[in-house]
């Protein structure tokens, strides 16, 4: 079965920290990549994805991740954050399976930005 | 445009009550359905999905059902709730493999 790991649950920073946010999944075989984001109060949204192709995929509001096939990892990255940056972060595996194409989460990060 | 409604918003519910929630989609067809939930400290977890009326697949045993009696209508229900079903609760549809989900907006179900 699938399973993908987020092994920070809360990550505080300072604004203009640099934010690295892991996630490693379970499953050798074809998968496309989401990050999620829910702000406070907020829908669920989609922050980016990787299907195929260049592995450094970027999303909205500055926030990039690279697909590291040999270490099934799809880490988060932002140079910079911003006090709004403040939310929950979800990773997302899809593993091509017959009929629907089901998405696995983590179990989130909360990031916490201090102005 | 396609849009995701989903209802109550909360709703507290005593232990042993029946359970209904709906979610319905707009805007599409044949859309791929499914309903997870979110538990404090847990993330999110797959519930239920559907790739067509009547077609139903349950990933996690549980005390909830799921029905799909129209194209874009996806149930989750309950015959008798449990503490351990508080929750919040998203539904979610997508059109195909690998383009991800749209979610609704949720539901907060305490269980007193």
């Amino acid at each position: 079965a699938q399973s993908v790991s987020q092994h920070n649950h809360h990550v505080i920073l300072s604004e203009a920290a640099s934010l690295e946010l892991g996630c490693n999944y379970s499953y050798g075989g074809t998968v496309n990549l989401f990050w999620y984001v829910q702000y406070p109060g907020q829908h669920l949204q989609l922050l980016l994805k990787y299907f195929s192709g260049d592995p450094l995929v970027k999303g909205i509001k500055g926030f990039e991740a690279e697909f590291i096939k040999s270490k099934f990892s799809f880490n988060l990255r932002k140079p910079s954050v911003q006090w709004s940056d403040t939310a929950e972060y979800f990773c997302a595996v899809n593993a091509f399976q017959t009929g629907a194409n089901n998405l696995f989460f983590g179990t989130g990060t909360r990031l916490t930005v201090i102005p | 445009s396609q849009t995701i409604h989903q209802w109550p918003a909360t709703l507290v519910q005593p232990v042993g009550s029946p359970l209904s929630l709906e979610c319905t989609v707009e805007g599409t067809s044949n859309p791929n359905l499914y309903w997870y939930r979110q538990a404090a400290g847990r993330g999110l977890q797959l519930l239920f999905y559907s790739v067509g009326i009547g077609q139903i697949s349950s990933e996690v045993p549980q005390n909830l059902s799921a029905s799909r009696p129209q194209d874009r209508q996806f149930i989750l229900s309950s015959k008798k709730l449990l503490l351990s079903d508080s929750g919040f609760y998203l539904c979610a549809w997508s059109v195909g493999p690998g383009l991800g989900y749209t979610f609704g907006s949720g539901t907060r179900l305490t269980v007193v």
